[in-house]
């Protein structure tokens, strides 16, 4: 079982619709979640981080985290053509080390 | 704002070439890291760094080998380049976010070897 597992997509959504975005992980004793946007050709962003049970919302992104069922989400409102990009989430297992799921690819079509 | 720079975006080199790559951080971060990432198969650590003159190996070193003499400065080296090399290369500092730390990436450089 992979630590940080995502569907890898692509997800498509209509310009304006909610993208839901999942993430589950395996060690119970992570506490430190974080979203990536990665456009094509282009390095890692980071755009949300969330520690705690519950939503985290920054302008049109909110971050959820549920540790009981262990994933994270990342839903984006009222998507637009630009948001489209790989989107990859990332967490810290016990032992420290910073463990990246493959990547969800989102397609917003106009 | 972390800044995070590679020395190069685009690179072409030859089979058997020794191949060197930069990246420089301006946030006096202890660590930094390099990856690599390929179609289908993510980000994948390929050395660490926790401080000047320390190296740790990640998941996939064969065929790399890294420096760090100076603590804003860690670079990549491929002794001798092969063209299962051919690859996006990512730099990564690990700095604050919140009240944790996460790992800030640089632009990246594509590696073509012929």
């Amino acid at each position: 079982q992979k630590e940080v597992e995502q569907n890898s997509g692509p997800l498509s959504v209509p310009e304006g619709a909610i993208a839901s975005l999942n993430c589950t992980y395996s060690d119970r004793g992570s506490q430190s979640f974080f979203w990536y946007r990665q456009y094509s050709g282009k390095s890692p962003e980071l755009i949300m981080f969330i520690y705690s049970n519950g939503d985290k919302e920054d302008g049109r992104f909110t971050a959820q985290l549920n540790k009981a069922s262990q994933y994270v989400s990342l839903l984006i409102r009222d998507s637009q053509p630009s948001d489209s990009a790989t989107y990859l989430c990332a967490g810290y297992n016990q032992g420290g080390k910073l463990i990246f799921g493959q990547g969800t690819e989102l397609s917003v079509k106009p | 704002d972390v800044k995070v720079t590679q020395s190069s975006r685009y690179l072409v080199k030859r089979t058997g070439e020794k191949v060197f790559l930069e990246c420089v951080q301006d946030m006096d971060h202890e660590n930094m890291f390099w990856y690599r990432q390929d179609p289908g198969l993510g980000l994948r650590l390929i050395y660490f760094s926790y401080d000047v003159k320390m190296k740790e190996k990640g998941d996939i070193p064969e065929g790399y080998s890294v420096s760090r003499e100076k603590k804003e400065r860690f670079s990549l080296i491929l002794e001798s380049a092969s063209t299962n090399q051919t690859s996006m290369y990512l730099c990564a500092s690990r700095g604050i976010a919140g009240r944790s730390d996460t790992q800030y990436f640089g632009p990246g450089t594509r590696l073509t070897v012929l």
